[in-house]
Protein backbone atom coordinates (compact mmCIF):
# COMPACT_ATOMS: atom_id res chain seq x y z
CA UNK A 1 0.00 0.00 0.00
CA UNK A 2 1.31 3.71 -0.90
CA UNK A 3 1.84 5.56 1.96
CA UNK A 4 3.84 8.09 3.83
CA UNK A 5 4.78 7.28 7.78
CA UNK A 6 5.31 9.95 10.19
CA UNK A 7 6.40 9.63 13.80
CA UNK A 8 5.74 10.55 16.28
CA UNK A 9 2.03 11.41 15.72
CA UNK A 10 1.66 13.46 18.89
CA UNK A 11 4.94 14.93 21.18
CA UNK A 12 4.78 17.66 23.96
CA UNK A 13 8.68 18.81 24.88
CA UNK A 14 10.81 21.25 26.31
CA UNK A 15 11.82 24.38 25.32
CA UNK A 16 15.27 23.26 24.13
CA UNK A 17 15.63 19.66 23.68
CA UNK A 18 16.57 18.53 20.26
CA UNK A 19 13.93 17.08 18.88
CA UNK A 20 13.43 14.65 15.53
CA UNK A 21 10.02 14.01 14.00
CA UNK A 22 10.70 10.93 11.11
CA UNK A 23 9.06 10.61 7.60
CA UNK A 24 9.40 7.39 5.40
CA UNK A 25 7.79 6.86 2.13
CA UNK A 26 7.44 3.90 0.06
CA UNK A 27 6.37 5.12 -3.44
CA UNK A 28 10.51 5.50 -4.51
CA UNK A 29 9.19 9.32 -5.01
CA UNK A 30 11.91 12.13 -5.95
CA UNK A 31 10.04 14.75 -3.93
CA UNK A 32 10.05 15.21 -0.24
CA UNK A 33 8.36 18.22 1.38
CA UNK A 34 7.60 19.60 4.98
CA UNK A 35 4.61 21.78 6.15
CA UNK A 36 3.54 23.17 9.15
CA UNK A 37 -0.36 24.05 10.07
CA UNK A 38 -1.50 26.34 12.39
CA UNK A 39 -4.97 28.36 12.60
CA UNK A 40 -5.49 30.76 10.10
CA UNK A 41 -2.58 30.45 8.00
CA UNK A 42 -3.30 27.02 6.21
CA UNK A 43 -0.15 25.30 4.99
CA UNK A 44 2.77 26.17 5.18
CA UNK A 45 6.40 24.58 3.23
CA UNK A 46 9.09 24.51 5.64
CA UNK A 47 11.56 22.69 3.32
CA UNK A 48 11.43 19.95 0.97
CA UNK A 49 13.37 17.97 -1.14
CA UNK A 50 14.05 17.19 -5.19
CA UNK A 51 16.00 14.15 -4.31
CA UNK A 52 18.51 12.45 -2.44
CA UNK A 53 21.19 15.11 -0.83
CA UNK A 54 19.23 17.92 -2.65
CA UNK A 55 16.89 19.85 -0.31
CA UNK A 56 15.63 24.04 0.06
CA UNK A 57 14.22 26.15 2.13
CA UNK A 58 10.44 27.03 2.48
CA UNK A 59 8.64 29.63 3.47
CA UNK A 60 9.15 29.36 7.14
CA UNK A 61 12.89 27.49 7.21
CA UNK A 62 13.88 28.95 10.63
CA UNK A 63 14.59 26.97 13.25
CA UNK A 64 14.09 23.67 11.38
CA UNK A 65 16.85 21.72 9.40
CA UNK A 66 16.10 18.25 7.57
CA UNK A 67 17.96 15.71 5.88
CA UNK A 68 17.57 13.64 2.80
CA UNK A 69 20.70 11.22 3.07
CA UNK A 70 17.88 8.38 1.46
CA UNK A 71 15.19 8.65 -1.11
CA UNK A 72 13.11 6.88 1.02
CA UNK A 73 13.23 9.04 4.35
CA UNK A 74 13.10 13.09 5.41
CA UNK A 75 13.39 13.46 8.63
CA UNK A 76 12.55 17.07 10.43
CA UNK A 77 14.89 18.32 13.20
CA UNK A 78 13.88 20.85 15.23
CA UNK A 79 18.04 21.77 17.09
CA UNK A 80 16.52 23.91 20.06
CA UNK A 81 12.51 24.19 20.11
CA UNK A 82 10.62 27.21 20.69
CA UNK A 83 6.89 27.39 21.83
CA UNK A 84 6.37 29.08 18.53
CA UNK A 85 6.93 25.80 17.07
CA UNK A 86 4.09 24.18 18.48
CA UNK A 87 2.01 23.29 15.35
CA UNK A 88 0.75 20.57 13.39
CA UNK A 89 3.44 18.98 10.67
CA UNK A 90 2.78 17.18 8.01
CA UNK A 91 5.46 15.44 5.63
CA UNK A 92 4.40 14.98 2.00
CA UNK A 93 5.91 13.04 -1.05
CA UNK A 94 5.40 13.37 -4.72
CA UNK A 95 6.81 11.90 -8.18
CA UNK A 96 8.75 14.18 -10.77
CA UNK A 97 5.55 14.48 -12.76
CA UNK A 98 4.07 16.58 -10.66
CA UNK A 99 1.24 14.87 -10.13
CA UNK A 100 -0.66 14.13 -6.59
CA UNK A 101 0.55 14.18 -3.30
CA UNK A 102 0.82 11.75 -0.82
CA UNK A 103 0.54 12.88 2.74
CA UNK A 104 1.60 11.82 6.46
CA UNK A 105 -0.90 11.52 8.71
CA UNK A 106 0.46 14.36 10.99
CA UNK A 107 2.47 15.39 13.87
CA UNK A 108 0.79 17.27 16.94
CA UNK A 109 3.58 19.06 18.44
CA UNK A 110 3.90 21.21 21.40
CA UNK A 111 6.91 22.47 23.08
CA UNK A 112 6.20 23.92 26.37
CA UNK B 1 4.39 32.78 0.38
CA UNK B 2 0.84 31.43 -0.49
CA UNK B 3 0.24 30.44 -4.27
CA UNK B 4 -3.44 30.02 -3.93
CA UNK B 5 -6.25 32.08 -2.03
CA UNK B 6 -9.24 30.46 -1.42
CA UNK B 7 -12.92 32.16 -1.16
CA UNK B 8 -14.66 31.44 0.98
CA UNK B 9 -12.78 30.69 4.05
CA UNK B 10 -15.69 28.97 6.05
CA UNK B 11 -19.00 27.80 4.10
CA UNK B 12 -22.07 26.10 5.85
CA UNK B 13 -24.78 24.62 3.79
CA UNK B 14 -27.65 22.00 4.56
CA UNK B 15 -27.47 18.36 3.01
CA UNK B 16 -28.33 17.87 -0.22
CA UNK B 17 -27.27 21.31 -1.63
CA UNK B 18 -24.53 22.35 -3.49
CA UNK B 19 -21.12 23.83 -2.63
CA UNK B 20 -18.29 26.15 -4.33
CA UNK B 21 -15.23 26.95 -3.58
CA UNK B 22 -13.06 29.68 -5.20
CA UNK B 23 -9.12 29.26 -5.42
CA UNK B 24 -7.00 32.23 -7.30
CA UNK B 25 -3.45 31.46 -8.07
CA UNK B 26 -0.53 33.61 -8.88
CA UNK B 27 2.01 32.22 -11.57
CA UNK B 28 1.68 30.01 -14.06
CA UNK B 29 0.43 26.29 -13.27
CA UNK B 30 0.86 22.65 -15.14
CA UNK B 31 -1.96 21.29 -13.00
CA UNK B 32 -4.03 22.62 -10.43
CA UNK B 33 -5.37 19.96 -7.67
CA UNK B 34 -7.38 19.78 -5.24
CA UNK B 35 -7.31 18.30 -1.45
CA UNK B 36 -9.43 17.51 1.35
CA UNK B 37 -8.57 17.05 4.96
CA UNK B 38 -10.51 16.11 7.84
CA UNK B 39 -9.99 17.98 11.38
CA UNK B 40 -6.42 17.59 12.18
CA UNK B 41 -5.93 14.93 10.05
CA UNK B 42 -3.25 14.48 6.42
CA UNK B 43 -4.43 15.96 3.61
CA UNK B 44 -6.31 13.70 0.78
CA UNK B 45 -6.10 13.82 -3.02
CA UNK B 46 -9.45 14.61 -4.75
CA UNK B 47 -8.90 16.05 -7.95
CA UNK B 48 -5.86 17.13 -10.68
CA UNK B 49 -7.02 19.37 -13.28
CA UNK B 50 -4.24 20.05 -16.20
CA UNK B 51 -3.81 23.59 -17.27
CA UNK B 52 -4.76 22.49 -21.11
CA UNK B 53 -8.11 21.52 -19.47
CA UNK B 54 -11.09 23.60 -18.73
CA UNK B 55 -13.37 21.38 -16.39
CA UNK B 56 -12.93 18.01 -14.95
CA UNK B 57 -15.71 15.66 -13.00
CA UNK B 58 -15.23 12.82 -10.49
CA UNK B 59 -18.02 11.46 -9.03
CA UNK B 60 -19.99 14.50 -7.41
CA UNK B 61 -16.79 16.84 -7.89
CA UNK B 62 -17.01 19.22 -10.61
CA UNK B 63 -13.68 21.50 -10.89
CA UNK B 64 -13.22 23.91 -13.66
CA UNK B 65 -9.94 25.71 -14.46
CA UNK B 66 -9.66 29.30 -16.10
CA UNK B 67 -6.36 29.61 -16.97
CA UNK B 68 -6.63 33.21 -18.26
CA UNK B 69 -8.30 34.61 -14.43
CA UNK B 70 -5.63 31.91 -12.70
CA UNK B 71 -9.43 30.65 -11.22
CA UNK B 72 -10.43 27.28 -10.37
CA UNK B 73 -13.27 26.28 -8.84
CA UNK B 74 -14.90 23.28 -6.92
CA UNK B 75 -18.31 22.47 -6.85
CA UNK B 76 -19.48 19.27 -4.62
CA UNK B 77 -22.92 18.35 -5.57
CA UNK B 78 -25.70 17.42 -3.34
CA UNK B 79 -23.37 17.46 -0.27
CA UNK B 80 -23.70 15.04 2.54
CA UNK B 81 -22.70 15.66 6.15
CA UNK B 82 -19.69 13.52 5.29
CA UNK B 83 -18.33 16.09 3.26
CA UNK B 84 -17.54 18.15 6.28
CA UNK B 85 -13.69 18.99 6.25
CA UNK B 86 -11.63 21.42 5.19
CA UNK B 87 -10.57 22.02 1.05
CA UNK B 88 -7.48 23.15 -0.12
CA UNK B 89 -6.13 24.15 -3.32
CA UNK B 90 -2.66 23.16 -4.68
CA UNK B 91 -0.34 24.06 -7.37
CA UNK B 92 3.75 23.55 -8.11
CA UNK B 93 5.90 26.36 -8.83
CA UNK B 94 8.30 25.62 -11.77
CA UNK B 95 10.79 24.67 -8.73
CA UNK B 96 8.37 21.69 -7.97
CA UNK B 97 7.22 23.08 -4.83
CA UNK B 98 3.67 22.45 -3.71
CA UNK B 99 2.10 25.04 -2.51
CA UNK B 100 -1.20 25.58 -0.74
CA UNK B 101 -4.44 27.77 -0.51
CA UNK B 102 -5.34 28.88 3.01
CA UNK B 103 -8.28 26.46 2.92
CA UNK B 104 -11.88 26.76 2.27
CA UNK B 105 -13.80 25.03 5.40
CA UNK B 106 -17.33 23.17 4.86
CA UNK B 107 -19.66 22.43 7.15
CA UNK B 108 -22.67 20.61 5.59
CA UNK B 109 -25.39 20.36 8.41
CA UNK B 110 -27.90 17.08 8.52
Amino acid sequence: EAQVTQNPRYLITVTGKKLTVTCSQNMNHEYMSWYRQDPGLGLRQIYYSMNVEVTDKGDVPEGYKVSRKEKRNFPLILESPSPNQTSLYFCASYTQGYTEAFFGQGTRLTVV
Amino acid sequence: SQQGEEDPQALSIQEGENATMNCSYKTSINNLQWYRQNSGRGLVHLILIRSNEREKHSGRLRVTLDTSKKSSSLLITASRAADTASYFCASYNQGGKLIFGQGTELSVKP
